[in-house]
C-alpha cells in the first residue's frame, strides 16, 4: 500500500519568513496530493491540492510543487503569519480511494 | 449548504460499553470515509463506504469495530466493548464521487474518551 513520509515534524519560523514542508510517497500510481491544516481540537481543513498532471500550483501565500519522478511533493508558505501556526498534513491517494496521511508538521510562527 | 456533520462531538464511555458515532455527509455526497486520529498522531484510514456498501475496510480492526451507511440516514461507526486504547478522535469525510482524485471534506470529528 501507499506510504507517505513527512518532514520536518516541527518547524519554527519568524513572522514574515517562509516555511517549507516536504513529503515523499511510495505508490507510483498515486495521482492526487492534498494538504490539510489542523488547528488544535479542530477538523483537518483542505488548504491546497495538486493533481499528477500539474507540477506546481499556487494560491496566494501557499504553493505546492510535485515531482512525480522523484515521488516528492512540498508545501511552501510565504510571508508567514501567526495564524498559520497549526499542524499540517500531506496526503496521497493511490490506487484505492483512501487518503494516506503523513505524520504531520507542527508549524509555529513566532513574532 | 451544511458541511459534513458528526455527532456526538464528544463521547465518554466506560470500558466494555458500546460507542456509536454518526456521520452525515455533505449534500450530494454519497461516499463516506472514516479516519482515526490518536493523540499527537496523524490520521489513519479505517473504512470507505457508499450507500449500503462497504467498499474498503482494510483499516478496520478485525474485532469490535463495524461500520454501515444505510440507504436512509447517517453513516454509523460502531465500537463494541470499548477499551482505553480506543480513545481517539474519529473523523469522517465525504466526497461526491468515487475516484482517486476526489477531494474529501472532513467533519468536525467525535472525540471518544474511554474511562
Amino acid at each position: 500500500g501507499e506510504n507517505v513520509e513527512q518532514h520536518p515534524s516541527t518547524l519554527s519560523v519568524q513572522e514574515g519568513d517562509s516555511a517549507v514542508i516536504k513529503c515523499t510517497y511510495s505508490d507510483s500510481a498515486s495521482n492526487y496530493f492534498p494538504w490539510y491544516k489542523q488547528e488544535l481540537g479542530k477538523r483537518p481543513q483542505l488548504i491546497i491540492d495538486i493533481r499528477s498532471n500539474v507540477g506546481e500550483k499556487k494560491d496566494q501565500r501557499i504553493a505546492v510543487t510535485l515531482n512525480k519522478t522523484a515521488k516528492h511533493f512540498s508545501l511552501h508558505i510565504t510571508e508567514t503569519q501567526p495564524e498559520d501556526s497549526a499542524v499540517y498534513f500531506c496526503a496521497a491517494i493511490g490506487t484505492a480511494s483512501k487518503l494516506t496521511f503523513g505524520t504531520g508538521t507542527r508549524l509555529q510562527v513566532t513574532l | 449548504n451544511a458541511g459534513v456533520m458528526q455527532n456526538p462531538r464528544h463521547l465518554v464511555r466506560r470500558r466494555g460499553q458500546e460507542a456509536r458515532l454518526r456521520c452525515s455527509p455533505m449534500k450530494g455526497h454519497s461516499h463516506v470515509y472514516w479516519y482515526r486520529q490518536l493523540p499527537e498522531e496523524g490520521l489513519k484510514f479505517m473504512v470507505y463506504l457508499q450507500k449500503e456498501n462497504i467498499i474498503d475496510e482494510s483499516g478496520m480492526p478485525k474485532e469490535r469495530f463495524s461500520a454501515e451507511f444505510p440507504k436512509e440516514g447517517p453513516s454509523i461507526l460502531r465500537i463494541q466493548q470499548v477499551v482505553r486504547g480506543d480513545s481517539a478522535a474519529y473523523f469522517c469525510a465525504s466526497s461526491p464521487q468515487a475516484g482517486a482524485e476526489e477531494t474529501q471534506y472532513f467533519g468536525p470529528g467525535t472525540r471518544l474518551l474511554v474511562l
